[in-house]
């Protein structure tokens, strides 16, 4: 069974749309991550969580939102769904490790979604 | 300027070549560094960390540059299964907490 599982695997929705992906990890780690992905650009930042109460925005962040339900489960939201949010979404998690220097992430299959 | 930079490619190889990719990056407080491997339409997943006395796993040969800022990828005898995109990615301090900036890859497709 896969460790960080993403759903749904593949969207198409319409401009203007509430859509929510959501995350769920079995590794145990307390941190959280949402990325997107678009061609010719390298993986980047949405927003990120330590733990469950700890909740901070990645660089673009703009009609984005999150939410952090348990340990193992991250959601992200787009509240008005719009084309330019056509991309593949990653969720990726990471173990909190003494001195913090050494960060591999492990990532969800990711989430193919299309805005009309 | 982006904050890590890699050639695109693709880069064509046939099976048996070696192959080296190149990454720059643009923040000298950059504390560590590595390579992801993402294979077409999957998530990317951790290939090797970079150190800087150089490391080798197998065939794979990563160096780190301080001074130049600069990251290299070395696969040696590429088999068809190396084909993938290679991420060059850095691990560095930001607004508290140590963030990794990902490159765009480094295409390479072997073939027989």
């Amino acid at each position: 069974d896969a460790d960080v599982t993403q759903t749904p695997r593949n969207r198409i929705t319409k401009t203007g749309k509430r859509i929510m992906l959501e995350c769920s990890q079995t590794k145990g780690h307390d941190r959280m991550y949402w990325y997107r992905q678009d061609p010719g650009l390298g993986l980047r930042l949405i927003y990120y969580s330590f733990d469950v109460k700890d909740i901070n925005k990645g660089e673009i962040s703009d009609g984005y939102s999150v939410s952090r339900q348990a340990q193992a489960k991250f959601s992200l939201s787009l509240e008005s769904a719009i084309p330019n949010q056509t991309a593949l979404y990653f969720c990726a998690t990471s173990d909190t490790l003494a001195g913090d220097s050494y960060n591999e992430q492990f990532f969800g299959p990711g989430t193919r979604l299309t805005v009309l | 300027r982006k904050e890590v930079e890699q050639d695109p490619g693709p880069f064509n190889v046939p099976e048996g070549a070696t192959v080296a990719f190149n990454c720059t990056y643009s923040n000298s407080a950059s504390q560590s560094f590595f390579w992801y491997r993402q294979d077409c339409r999957k998530e990317p997943k951790l290939l090797m960390s970079v150190y800087s006395s150089g490391n080798e796993d197998g065939r794979f040969t990563a160096q780190l540059n301080r001074a130049s800022q600069y990251i290299s990828l070395l696969i040696r005898d590429s088999k068809l299964s190396d084909s993938a995109t290679y991420l060059c990615v850095v691990n560095m301090l930001s607004g508290g907490y140590n963030k990794l900036i990902f490159g765009a890859g480094t295409r390479l497709a072997v073939h027989p």
